[in-house]
């Protein structure tokens, strides 16, 4: 089966500007989770989504958000792009199912990078 | 939240070597995992491991989760196995997307 497909695989942004990310999970995985990666902080949780309700807000500002659509499909949208901004940014699917575990399954990212 | 200790941050081998990365935490966690992180930037889930051990070819990983520890063992290292190893966990079942990374192990397998 398809793995975890995110668009665009890279992005050159001006500060100021925002920015939308998608990512397509696994057919039948109904979490997506984004992360953002950076040399600094390393590999950090911004969001979770299941069945189209964030289940789990990590500590960025209000300027990162994102939804999932009824089909899992999810979109991340930074605004008001900062320098600070430039990282890589991956999505997970997992099957999210109690009692099953949370393995999970990353796409290939986007490496944002603001000028 | 937890704090994920990985070591060491940087391992250099030669082909053929074997290897033990090892993951603390302060807490007790759930769904760990180990990763690997290819040159391209792609995370690839290589266990998941609660508890117990389990085997995939060349690799191995245990988990102790009475104290707290997870080690990942690669044998008969190939060069194809350099790049970022982490493990990650989240600190209970309600927060179980929410994982936490260590700062990863740097592994480079000369040939």
């Amino acid at each position: 089966k398809a793995g975890v497909t995110q668009t665009p695989r890279y992005l050159i942004k001006t500060r100021g500007q925002q920015v939308t990310l998608s990512c397509s999970p696994i057919s039948g995985h109904r979490s997506v989770s984004w992360y953002q990666q950076t040399p600094g902080q390393g590999l950090q949780f911004l969001f979770e989504y299941f069945s189209e309700t964030q289940r789990n807000k990590g500590n960025f500002p209000g300027r990162f958000s994102g939804r999932q659509f009824s089909n899992s499909r999810s979109e991340m949208n930074v605004s008001t792009l900062e320098l600070g901004d430039s990282a890589l940014y991956l999505c997970a699917s997992s099957l999210r199912l109690r009692g099953l575990g949370y393995g999970y399954t990353f796409g290939s990212g986007t490496r944002l990078t603001v000028v | 939240g937890i704090q994920v200790e990985q070591s060491p941050p940087d391992l250099i081998l030669q082909e053929g070597a074997n290897s033990t990365l090892r993951c603390n935490f302060s807490d007790s966690v759930n769904n760990l995992q180990w990763f690997h992180q290819n040159p391209w930037g792609q995370l690839i889930n290589l266990f998941y491991i609660p508890s117990g051990t389990k085997q995939n070819g060349r690799l191995s990983a245990t988990t102790v989760a009475t104290e707290r520890y997870s080690l990942l063992y690669i044998s008969s290292s190939q060069t194809t196995d350099s790049g970022v190893y982490f493990c990650a966990g989240s600190l209970s079942e309600t927060s179980g997307s929410r994982l936490t990374f260590g700062e990863g192990t740097q592994l480079t397998v000369n040939p």
